[in-house]
């Protein structure tokens, strides 16, 4: 079955303490992307990878770094979780950048 | 500044009418059009696009209309069902391998 898994799913933790967020496609993609979804403010783009090692900025980069490593994976890292980064998590691939793309079920991170 | 608009946060239908969900843009080198349907807990899912080429394209009860010089887009769900009832995104890219820029989002209730 196609699918993007992220984990995890649910996390809360604390200020300051480094937590990676992974992503994983099942479907050959070459595009992945990382959103976050925030209340009013829809769907923000935080990082994107047009292919392995080729990562670059979205809308929101600030505090968070990705990586790129192998074609199916992309995580997410936040080296020093602050409460604003507090949002519904959101991965993605696709074929190329502007076709439709796949979503994973989001992951719900809490910063305290 | 906001490419993609959805200026109605929320919308409501009874069950069997129809469902007009309104989409604007800015960046007139945008030229394929996608909508996306969320459910909560669950990531965003491909709905229907269209190709700038096209002013209309339809899949069963859903279909897109674009009107290039309004540089505006709508989704016309007719019969609404319950099932419809969920947020529903926007978004827009140029050709090529360029990321997607969403809209925030309208939230429909189709009620029976």
């Amino acid at each position: 079955e196609a699918q993007v898994t992220q984990n995890p799913r649910y996390l809360i933790t604390v200020t300051g303490k480094k937590l990676t967020v992974t992503c994983s496609q099942n479907m050959n993609h070459e595009y992945m992307s990382w959103y976050r979804q925030d209340p009013g403010l829809g769907l923000r783009q935080i990082y994107y990878s047009m292919n392995v090692e080729v990562t670059d900025k979205g809308d929101v980069p600030e505090g968070y770094k990705v990586s790129r490593k192998e074609k199916r994976n992309f995580p997410l890292i936040l080296e020093s979780p602050s409460p604003n980064q507090t949002s519904l998590y959101f991965c993605a691939s696709s074929f190329w950048g502007g076709q439709p793309q796949h979503f994973g079920d989001g992951t719900r991170l809490s910063i305290l | 500044d906001q490419q993609v608009k959805q200026n109605s946060p929320s919308l409501s239908v009874q069950e069997g009418r129809i469902s007009i969900l309104n989409c604007d843009y800015t960046n007139s080198m945008f030229d394929y059009f996608l909508w996306y349907k969320k459910y909560p807990a669950e990531g965003p899912t491909f709905l229907i696009s269209i190709s700038s080429i096209k002013d209309k394209n339809e899949d069963g009860r859903f279909t897109v209309f674009l009107n290039k010089s309004a540089k505006h887009l709508s989704l016309h769900i007719v019969p609404s069902q319950p099932g419809d009832s969920a947020v529903y995104f926007c978004a827009a890219s140029t050709s090529g391998n360029t990321p997607l820029v969403f809209g925030k989002g309208t939230r429909l209730s189709v009620i029976a």
